[in-house]
């Protein structure tokens, strides 16, 4: 079963600034097989970014994903004031279908 | 458009179960898989388990067997999940969560519905 880790638990900045979240799985996984997600206070989550790095519809452009194997990277490259919230990763997999990291809470600083 | 519209809050005793729905419009119901993902108060995401309408066959995380029935209606587009043997700790909101098998890549949720907390409480 893969488990997956996100860094740093909490991300203090500030509007205008870059923010680089991580997620590390426990083993390498297929690219095509990572998401990530923001989810706001009382809001279901709302995708981003699947296949490591495929923007979502509708997904401003200052959004981006990279990575490969086990580590992967989302990027907001300027953070407007919507954008403070939790960012989970996500992979699929073939036992226990969809895994969860922990999240990342981007608040401001 | 799309939209995943679930059925409200519920308040249940310990041992007791609950049946949660998820209305899909907006979409050709067959093309996907629906998955159901809970939230425990202040805590992350969690995989529960998904049908596949089409297939007519529903797979369940290991920690849920035994436990979670998920089934679907075709007439009516609509998803169910019922959650047995309530016990306090499965307090939480339950999402479903849509899987688009026509994209090429079945491997993440694209739409969410709104959520229905479930509390368990004596």
């Amino acid at each position: 079963e893969i488990v997956l880790t996100q860094s740093p638990d909490t991300l203090s900045l500030s509007p205008g600034e870059r923010a680089t979240l991580f997620c590390r799985a426990s083993q390498s996984v297929s690219s095509s097989h990572l998401a990530w997600y923001q989810q706001k206070p009382g809001q279901a989550p709302r995708l981003l970014i699947y296949g490591a790095y495929r923007t979502a519809a509708g997904i401003p452009d200052r959004f981006s994903g990279s990575g490969s194997g086990t580590d992967f990277t989302l990027t907001i490259s300027r953070l407007e004031p919507e954008d403070f919230a939790v960012y989970y990763c996500q992979h699929y997999g073939s036992s226990l279908l969809f895994t969860f990291g922990p999240g990342t809470k981007v608040d401001i600083k | 458009q799309v939209q995943l519209v679930q059925s409200g809050a519920e308040v249940r005793k310990p041992g007791s179960s609950v049946k949660v729905s998820c209305k899909a419009s907006g979409g050709t119901f067959s093309k996907y898989a629906f998955n159901w993902v809970r939230q425990a108060p202040g805590q992350g995401l969690e995989w529960v388990g998904r049908v596949i309408p089409i297939l007519e066959r529903a797979e369940y995380a290991q920690g849920f067997q035994g436990r979670v029935t998920i089934t679907a209606d075709s007439t009516t587009s609509t998803v169910y999940m019922e959650l047995r043997s309530l016990r306090s700790e499965d307090t939480a909101t339950y999402y479903c969560a849509r899987v688009d098998f026509s994209s090429g890549q079945p491997f993440y949720f694209d739409y969410w519905g709104q959520g229905a907390l479930v509390t368990v409480s004596s």
